[in-house]
C-alpha cells in the first residue's frame, strides 16, 4: 500500500521567491512518483513524474523535483515564482506497473504575492 | 489533438436518483481511470478501464460503477445517490504503453446533490 503527505495546505510566496512544496511518501514497493497542478475549475496537468533512473526530475513551467530515497521524499522546487503558478498542487504516488492507480496527497495551495 | 472531455460538466441531482458521467478520452488511449475530488477526502481513484474490463477498483461501494465501449469511451453511474456523493468526478486517459504511463485528465464534472 501506498501513501502521501504534503507537508503545509497552504504556502505562500512573493514573487520571484523560491517555490518549496513538500511531499513525503510511504510504499512498500519502489515506487512512482508525480507532481501534478490544478487550477481552478479546471482537471489535473502533470508537472513532472519520476518512475526509475535519474533522481532529479525537471518538468514544465521551470518545476523540478528530487526522489530521495533515504528520505522517502520527492518535494516540488522551483527558483523564482510567478504569479500565474498560484494554484493547487498535487504529489501522487502509485505502484510500478500501475500509475493509473494514483494515490494522492491531501494538496498544498500555492499563493503568490506580488 | 485534443484532450480528454467530459460531460455534463454541472450536474444537479437529489438524493436517490442516479447519474450517468460521461468520458471521451484522448485518441489511441486505450485506459481511462476515474476519479473522486471532495474537500473532505481529496483525490480518491474509482475504478480502471481496459478494454471494456475494470482492471482496477478502489475502496467504494457498489453503488459506484462504470463501464468502458469499444471506442474506450467510458461511462460512470452513481445510484441512489447520497449527499456525500458531491463532488468533481475526473477521469484521466493514457495509452497503456506500460507501467510508467502518464494519465491525462479531464476538466471534470461538478456533482452535485441536494
Amino acid at each position: 500500500a501506498q501513501s502521501v503527505t504534503q507537508l503545509g495546505s497552504h504556502v505562500s510566496v512573493s514573487e520571484g521567491a523560491l517555490v518549496l512544496l513538500r511531499c513525503n511518501y510511504s510504499s512498500s514497493v519502489p515506487p512512482y512518483l508525480f507532481w501534478y497542478v490544478q487550477y481552478p475549475n479546471q482537471g489535473l496537468q502533470l508537472l513532472l513524474k519520476y518512475t526509475t533512473g535519474a533522481t532529479l526530475v525537471k518538468g514544465i513551467n521551470g518545476f523540478e523535483a528530487e526522489f530521495k530515497k533515504s528520505e522517502t521524499s520527492f518535494h516540488l522546487t522551483k527558483p523564482s515564482a510567478h504569479m500565474s503558478d498560484a494554484a493547487e498542487y498535487f504529489c501522487a504516488v502509485s505502484a510500478p506497473g500501475s500509475a493509473r492507480q494514483l494515490t494522492f496527497g491531501s494538496g498544498t495551495q500555492l499563493t503568490v504575492l506580488p | 489533438k485534443a484532450g480528454v472531455t467530459q460531460t455534463p460538466r454541472y450536474l444537479i441531482k437529489t438524493r436517490g436518483q442516479q447519474v450517468t458521467l460521461s468520458c471521451s478520452p484522448i485518441s489511441g488511449h486505450r485506459s481511462v481511470s476515474w476519479y473522486q475530488q471532495t474537500p473532505g477526502q481529496g483525490l480518491q481513484f474509482l475504478f480502471e478501464y481496459f478494454s471494456e474490463t475494470q482492471r482496477n477498483k478502489g475502496n467504494f461501494p457498489g453503488r459506484f460503477s462504470g463501464r468502458q465501449f469499444s471506442n474506450s469511451r467510458s461511462e460512470m453511474n452513481v445510484s441512489t445517490l447520497e449527499l456525500g456523493d458531491s463532488a468533481l468526478y475526473l477521469c484521466a486517459s493514457s495509452f497503456l504503453t506500460g507501467g510508467t504511463d502518464t494519465q491525462y485528465f479531464g476538466p471534470g464534472t461538478r456533482l452535485t446533490v441536494l
